[in-house]
């Protein structure tokens, strides 16, 4: 079935330093895409979104590329902080209106 | 963000049990709720979707006679755990969505409650 995956399970990036975490999809149908932070122990936090008609968006210190091509989507960190440790879930939207959650990425910032 | 409370944050009940988790969207209408389980180490995993006013729909493999899903009114969904199991300890989670304008696509989901059926 479609599913929404992510090439690394876990990542340790030095404070200070950018993250990039990575986020394959498979249903070419899916429009809208999510990416949620999820501390331990609560919900998910929406971090930032893009629509398929948009390759690039930009936060507060995130970044969000959406590759449509090779169905790839990666979310960036600038300036890493304890902070972001967190598991990073990204999530697409598709015709049935529903999240498609991939597994998680656990990211580790190190002092 | 929109603002999602979920209450209780964790319970502890004995087996055979029931247990009744409220969801409230408290900025917003939500004219769609999700109800996701998630266990430890693992991703989000959708249980049911619901409609204000209409029947849930369940996913694949979810008993709906075991996980009763009301969704009343627009800010409040409410999953009950009925004869509950140690099997059925787990996170949920709920989302709200609204129907449209800057909330219409988005999920916000609420700070999850914590069951542990002993």
């Amino acid at each position: 079935g479609e599913s929404v995956g992510l090439h690394l399970p876990t990542l340790s990036v030095q404070e200070g330093d950018n993250s990039i975490i990575n986020c394959a999809y498979s249903n070419s149908a899916s429009d809208y895409f999510i990416w949620y932070k999820q501390e331990s122990g609560k919900g998910p936090q929406f971090i930032i979104d893009i629509r398929s008609n948009m390759d690039k968006r930009q936060g507060q210190r995130v970044t969000v590329l959406l590759n449509k091509t090779v169905k790839h989507l990666s979310l960036q960190i600038a300036a890493t902080q304890p902070g972001d440790s967190a598991v990073y879930f990204c999530a697409d939207v598709g015709s049935a209106r529903q999240l498609t959650f991939g597994s998680g990425t656990q990211l580790t910032v190190l002092p | 963000g929109a603002v999602v409370s979920q209450h209780p944050s964790r319970v502890i009940c004995k087996s055979g049990t029931s247990v009744k988790i409220e969801c409230r969207s408290l900025d917003f209408q939500a004219t769609t709720m999700f109800w996701y389980r998630q266990f430890p180490k693992q991703s989000l995993m959708l249980m049911a979707t619901s409609n204000e006013g209409s029947k849930a729909t369940y996913e694949q493999g979810v008993e709906k006679d075991k996980f009763l899903i009301n969704h009343a009114s627009l800010t409040l969904s409410t999953l009950t755990v009925t004869s509950a199991h140690p099997e059925d300890s787990s996170f949920y989670i709920c989302s709200a969505r609204g129907s449209s304008g800057g909330k219409g696509e988005t999920q916000y989901f609420g700070p999850g409650t914590r069951l542990l059926v002993l």
